[in-house]
């Protein structure tokens, strides 16, 4: 069975540091991979996509792919209280394109 | 206005009930799934369908059925609900040329007492 897993946490990190959301996945052929963030309560909302190995940045946010060591992560630089969400990570189907596997979420708290 | 709409946003229904679960998008997006979400267990697939002719089952679909109506609307049926289907539901649809990024509605919240 695909699965993609995350430490579900509590993560806790002082505002203004570095919180690093990390996630493995076992579909060897997965190509693509998405961090959502979701409020309690709230549905998931996309953050970034990654599809190539290396890094990619936007703003305060940096995702991770590693597809040999199949391992995704996400650092939010400069904290803030804002920040504090669950973070979901999925991988894309390889066996079935338009199909997402979920883990499970990582729950982040920025204390100030 | 969202792209993505669920109606009702909160139910409280009985066992044995059947209930629906309305879905609408002005994404002009052609694909369309149905998420639950249960505390620590993250979101699990129902169905999900390609296009209107399209329905597929995904890891969880026993006891609900859904109806692709148009390929802006997408509702998931409970036809006898049960307690342990108390849970958060979400509706999500993406566009076949652009990748696999799924958009989420805001979410339905169901309980059955």
């Amino acid at each position: 069975q695909k699965e993609v897993e995350q430490n579900s946490g509590p993560l806790s990190v002082p505002e203004g540091a570095i919180a690093s959301l990390n996630c493995t996945y076992s579909d060897r052929g997965s190509q693509s991979f998405f961090w959502y963030r979701q409020y309690s309560g709230k549905s998931p909302e996309l953050i970034m996509s990654i599809y190539s190995n290396g890094d990619k940045e936007d703003g305060r946010f940096t995702a991770q792919l590693n597809k040999a060591s199949q391992y995704v992560s996400l650092l939010i630089r400069d904290s803030q209280p804002s920040d504090s969400a669950t973070y979901l990570c999925a991988g894309g189907d390889s066996s079935n394109t338009g199909k997402l596997i979920f883990g499970q979420g990582t729950t982040l708290q920025v204390k100030p | 206005d969202a792209d993505v709409t669920q109606t009702p946003r909160n139910r409280i229904t009985k066992t044995g009930k059947r209930i629906m679960l309305e879905c609408s998008q002005t994404k002009g997006h052609d694909r369309m799934y149905w998420y639950r979400q249960d505390p620590g267990l993250g979101l699990r697939l129902i169905y999900y369908s390609f296009d209107v002719k399209d329905i597929n089952k995904g890891e969880i679909s026993d006891g609900y059925s859904v109806s692709r109506q148009a390929q802006a609307k997408f509702s998931l049926s409970l036809e006898s609900a049960i307690p342990n289907q108390t849970a958060l539901y979400f509706c999500a649809t993406s566009d076949a040329s652009g990748g696999e990024t799924q958009y989420f509605g805001p979410g339905t919240r169901l309980l059955v007492l």
